[in-house]
């Protein structure tokens, strides 16, 4: 269990560029979940998978953005032509069941500053 | 629609005190209850968790959480606090999935 893991840890970027973030999750879970926590706030659902499925996409997740799971494993969220609001912390999480059975893993996220 | 607040953005406590956050949640159900804490630049780690049953939960490092329905909340304790416990920590609400929905979080410094 390498827990999970989230690369780049830092993106710095400029406005109106593409970016693109990946999240390994846990071997053999097959729920992925994508949140965005910006400074002093707690994080906020965007989307997530069960297996290469996106199942659910929140109202914060603007056509701007997009996730795939292709192959079940691991993830990658790009946002398109980033705006300064979009600096936050990404951070994903996998569990292989639901609360009832399984915990939620959180990897250490993506920081992304848009300048 | 679920939310959650947490009342105190910062706690200052003293190294062997004991500490209480406060989480009061709306949820039109029976909820899913969580404690997170989150060192600087980390993931959020799973303190506690309350589905059902025993409403006074245990859970790592120490902490516990009690369940009150009447009073829609679910604070979280310690008796002694280590200045390792310096870090936020945030409630969160969900339902059978991880859709949760967290509070701004709660800031604690330890003082020696």
């Amino acid at each position: 269990d390498t827990g999970v893991s989230q690369d780049p840890r830092h993106k710095i970027t400029k406005r109106g560029q593409n970016v693109t973030f990946r999240c390994d999750p846990i071997s053999e879970h097959n729920r992925l979940y994508w949140y965005r926590q910006t400074l002093g706030q707690g994080p906020e659902f965007l989307t997530y998978f069960q297996n290469e499925a996106q199942l659910e996409k929140s109202r914060l997740l603007s056509d701007r953005f997009s996730a795939e799971r292709p192959k079940g494993s691991f993830s990658t969220l790009e946002i398109q032509r980033t705006e300064q609001g979009d600096s936050a912390m990404y951070l994903c999480a996998s569990s292989w069941g639901t609360p009832n059975n399984s915990p939620l893993h959180f990897g250490n996220g993506t920081r992304l500053t848009v300048t | 629609a679920q939310s959650v607040t947490q009342p105190d953005i910062h706690i200052t406590v003293s190294e062997g005190a004991s500490l209480e956050l406060r989480c009061n949640y709306s949820y039109g159900a029976t909820p899913y209850l969580f404690w997170y804490v989150q060192s600087p630049g980390q993931g959020l780690q799973l303190l506690l968790k309350y589905f059902s049953g025993d409403t006074l939960v245990q859970g790592i490092k120490g902490f516990e959480a009690e369940f009150k329905r009447s009073q829609s909340s679910f604070n979280l304790r310690k008796p002694s606090v280590h200045w390792s416990d310096a870090a936020e920590y945030f409630c969160a609400v969900g339902a059978y999935d991880y859709k949760l929905s967290f509070g701004a979080g709660t800031t604690v410094t330890v003082r020696a």
